[in-house]
């Protein structure tokens, strides 16, 4: 099945630091990838649509200057955490559709990144 | 804009029996609704999805319903295991585009 592998699994950083973390199709080609955001038994919430080649697309009220995707390749999107504060302390997922797809098609996840910002 | 309610933060079950998860929005029916399993720490899987089109989707001890009328999904469990236990999550496009949005989950424990 469809792979999305995403790194760090974890990280702790200092605050005023910058994380970056990889998420990457592994057998398939995503021209989308999205990021999302989820806090202790709460929601998924969408922050961004990372699109291949072009700039990403923010949901209302992520700061986009905070949140810096780039999505160089079929198979990769980078999410950077510039400036982080203890707030920003989160798990991160990000999910890829399969470009042969079809938009009906699933989100393939990763398994997240648990950052903590002390 | 589209709102989901998962109605039961938790549910309890004996294992064996028939789970039964809901799944309302609120706005416009969408296209199609998916449903994912999440584990503690771990990215969520897709499970099903079904098409506005059609009432019902079955694999194997799965099966989920789709009432445009009534705005609700239904996601039964047969004959649950204790490894069913886990975080199961309703999504839908938002807006009929392609982004997809989740509602909160309903926990789901399967006791022994």
């Amino acid at each position: 099945g469809a792979v999305v592998s995403q790194h760090p699994s974890r990280v702790i950083c200092k605050s005023g630091t910058s994380v970056k973390i990889e998420c990457r199709s592994l057998d398939f080609q995503a021209t989308t990838m999205f990021w999302y955001r989820q806090f202790p038994k709460k929601s998924l919430m969408l922050m961004a649509t990372s699109n291949e080649g072009s700039k990403a697309t923010y949901e209302q009220g992520v700061e986009k200057d905070k949140f810096l995707i780039n999505h160089a390749s079929l198979t990769l999107s980078t999410l950077t955490v510039t400036s982080a504060h203890p707030e920003d302390s989160s798990f991160y997922i990000c999910s890829a559709r399969d470009a042969g797809g079809g938009f009906h098609s699933p989100l393939h996840f990763g398994n997240g990144t648990r950052l903590t910002v002390t | 804009s589209q709102k989901i309610e998962q109605n039961s933060e938790a549910l309890n079950i004996q294992e064996g029996k028939t789970a039964t998860l809901t799944c309302n929005y609120t706005n416009y029916s969408p296209a199609y609704l998916q449903w994912y399993r999440q584990d503690p720490g771990r990215g969520p899987v897709f499970l099903l999805l079904i098409r506005e089109n059609e009432k019902e989707k079955r694999k194997e001890r799965l099966k989920v319903t789709f009432d445009t009328t009534l705005k609700q999904s239904l996601f039964h469990i047969t004959a649950s295991q204790p490894a069913d236990s886990a975080t199961y999550l309703c999504a839908l496009p938002m807006n009929r585009d392609d982004k997809i949005i989740f509602g909160k989950g309903t926990r789901l424990h399967i006791l022994p």
